[in-house]
């Protein structure tokens, strides 16, 4: 079984501040993706990632993937009450079908 | 565009009762997926489909079953319900033949069971 680990899993900050969300796992994965979650709503799709070292830029969010696909960061620049939420990483592999995700990383941004 | 339609939001079962939850998806996917999440954490697969009539166990089938007549329907049923089942489910669909595609989810059905 692929595991996939969050940290930190809570984290507290003020508006303005930057942030840094981590993604780690033993195994390699053909492609990740990040989901941000609101309450009482389902995930929804943020990136994806599939190239070892990639770097993806969504407006203040920067998306990286490992170079060895084993793990992947996501960095918020100036930190908004809006990008509260929960946020999900996932993992998958080609023809496995169905991908695996972290417990999540709880934000909250303070105004 | 409706999506991923899940029913019903909000139930609540005794131990023991059985119940189905309902997903359908308009967007023509062939892979679809039940996971559950407990508060604050991520979420765990139940079941996944890859296309009509085939169905396979994720990382916690017990206590729960699957069918897949249609390509658009794909209800979860769970029998003899128990505390332990107590969660919200999301249904789940993606276009992507080969299942790494973008996930598209239902809003969740909250289920407690007493």
């Amino acid at each position: 079984t692929q595991l996939l680990e969050q940290s930190p899993q809570f984290l507290s900050i003020q508006e303005g501040e930057n942030l840094t969300v981590y993604c780690n796992s033993s195994s390699v994965f053909s492609s990740l993706q990040w989901y941000r979650q609101e309450p009482g709503e389902g995930p929804v799709l943020l990136v994806t990632v599939v190239t070892g070292g990639e770097v993806k830029k969504l407006k203040r969010l920067t998306f990286q993937f490992g170079d060895a696909r084993k793990d992947s960061s996501l960095h918020i620049t100036a930190a908004q009450p809006g990008d509260t939420g929960l946020y999900l990483c996932a993992g998958a592999n080609t023809n496995a079908g169905k991908s695996t995700f972290g417990d999540g990383t709880t934000l909250t941004v303070k105004p | 565009n409706a999506g991923v339609t899940q029913t019903p939001k909000f139930r609540i079962l005794k131990i023991g009762q059985s119940m189905t939850l309902q997903c359908t998806q308009d967007m023509n996917h062939n892979y679809m997926y039940w996971y559950r999440q407990d508060p604050g954490m991520g979420l765990k697969l139940i079941y996944y489909s890859v296309g009509a009539g085939i169905t396979d166990k994720g990382e916690v089938p017990n206590g729960y079953n699957v069918s897949r007549s249609t390509t658009e329907d794909f209800p979860l049923r769970l029998e003899l319900a128990a505390p332990s089942q107590t969660s919200v489910y999301f249904c789940a669909s993606t276009r992507d033949t080969q299942g790494t595609g973008e996930l598209f989810f239902g809003e969740g059905s909250r289920l407690t069971v007493l």
